[in-house]
């Protein structure tokens, strides 16, 4: 079965920091790759995936993230952290059991970074 | 193109009662699927629906159900509510293959009292 643990239940960074939110995958197959956010009462922002080619996946408002096969790992990076991009980070990854078009997502438990000015 | 949209956004209900939830997908999408949301559980799957059939269930009981029409606007229904049902129940939308992204709706915050 697919799964997906992110070991840090919340992070923190001073601003302007380099900031790192940890992934960790267990699938059957290739795995497809997603990271969300969430802020306060709203629903989850698609910030980037990977599907298959490079490794180091650019994504939305200067996140990137690294996939690293051999380490089993999808870590969430960003060069220079900002105090508004404190929220709640989701890992996830597609669950290819049975159909291989279904559309089932698999979260870890989420990380809350909080950026300090 | 206007992102997936769901109503109500709050509801409150008592035990016993149902709820019914909406969902519009973004225009072109044609799979929604829905999650639930809670402090204690995370973010678990409930149903996925493709041209209005169900392609996927998640391991909910059966007073969770759902539905898609033709226009691909998808409602999800829960009866005989308990106080556990309590949480935010998100829609998102994707166009078909498994690699698309999924796209989710505010969400819709439903308290059981």
């Amino acid at each position: 079965a697919q799964s997906v643990a992110q070991p840090e239940d919340q992070v923190n960074v001073a601003e302007g920091n380099p900031l790192t939110v940890k992934c960790t995958y267990s699938v059957s197959g290739n795995p497809y790759l997603f990271w969300y956010v969430q802020y306060p009462n709203r629903g989850l922002q698609f910030l980037l995936k990977y599907i298959t080619g490079d490794n180091l996946v650019k994504g939305s408002y200067g996140f990137e993230a690294e996939f690293n096969k051999s380490q089993t790992s999808f870590h969430l990076k960003k060069p220079s952290a900002l105090v508004s991009d404190s929220a709640l980070y989701f890992c996830a990854v597609r669950d290819f059991h049975g159909s291989s078009n279904t559309g089932k997502l698999i979260f870890g438990q989420g990380t809350t970074l909080q950026v300090k000015p | 193109k206007a992102g997936v949209t769901q109503t109500p956004r709050y509801l409150i209900k008592t035990r016993g009662q149902q709820v019914t939830l909406s969902c519009s997908p973004i225009s072109g999408h044609r799979s929604v699927s829905w999650y639930q949301q809670t402090p204690g559980q995370g973010l678990q799957f409930l149903f996925e629906y493709f041209s209005e059939t169900q392609r996927n269930k998640g391991n909910f009981p059966g007073r969770f159900s759902g539905r898609q029409f033709s226009n691909s606007r998808s409602e999800m229904n829960v009866s005989t509510l308990e106080l556990g049902d309590s949480a935010l129940y998100l829609c998102a939308s994707s166009t078909s293959s498994g690699t698309d992204t999924q796209y989710f709706g505010p969400g819709t915050r439903l308290t059981v009292l």
